[in-house]
């Protein structure tokens, strides 16, 4: 399809166990956003990527979180030995630079045991 | 520091009253924008609008319409003759500068609209 496209859908894992969600942004968007989205919270930011430049990981809560994105292209989250706070919905979403105009997938809701 | 309050949390409104969503900011940016994003119940963030800290013109679109006022640091949300299908929770959000990086959102209101 043409929109962001996020896998996997649903993920349940056992606590410290690693998982990776990816982000497959819409074609000619430079910039990807990943937020996480917890029962009651708002939209917390984790990081965000622009072109060659280099990431605001500012939001990334802590050591445990780290993403990648691949020839500015697809974006893979990666939480090592996950928590049980862990456990929230996580947003890719993509846009055209300088916009702010994000087009959100329709999220990866990690559940952790 | 950004900063982004909706003091709503939940609204409830009866079909074809018109209603009215909060948002009030913090930024010590003098250029920035502001946003309105909504999340049906079963569907992904969509894109509303974005004004920039520049016009505080009043925007309409359709049922939609929205009220920047940089005397009180909001960016008012009203829906007139609300209908079920509005239902949704609708975040306000802020960006800095020109590059617009990370955006910072509101909590988000939960609006009801009941037939």
């Amino acid at each position: 399809g043409a929109g962001v496209s996020q896998s996997p859908s649903n993920k349940v894992t056992e606590k410290g166990k690693d998982v990776e969600l990816r982000c497959d942004p819409i074609s000619g968007h430079t910039a990807l956003y990943w937020y996480r989205q917890s029962l009651g919270q708002g939209l917390e930011f984790l990081i965000y990527f622009q072109g060659n430049s280099a990431p605001d990981k500012s939001g990334l809560p802590s050591d445990r979180f780290s993403a990648e994105r691949t020839g500015g292209s697809v974006s893979t989250l990666t939480i090592q030995r996950t928590q049980q706070e862990d456990s929230a919905v996580y947003l890719c979403a993509s846009s055209f630079p300088n916009t702010g105009e994000l087009f959100f997938g329709e999220g990866s809701r990690l559940t952790v045991l | 520091a950004q900063k982004v309050t909706q003091a709503q949390t939940e609204i409830s409104v009866v079909e074809k009253e018109d209603v009215t969503l909060d948002c009030v900011y913090e930024t010590r940016d003098t250029t920035y924008y502001l946003f309105w994003y909504k999340q049906p119940p079963s569907g992904e963030l969509v894109f509303l609008i974005r004004r920039n800290s520049f016009d505080e013109q009043n925007e309409i679109s359709g049922r939609y319409s929205w009220n920047f006022q940089k005397s009180t640091s909001s960016f008012n949300f009203t829906i007139t003759a609300s209908q079920v299908v509005d239902s949704a929770v609708y975040f306000c959000a802020l960006g800095r500068g020109s590059t617009l990086g990370r955006l910072y959102f509101g909590r988000g209101t939960q609006l009801t609209v009941w037939p």
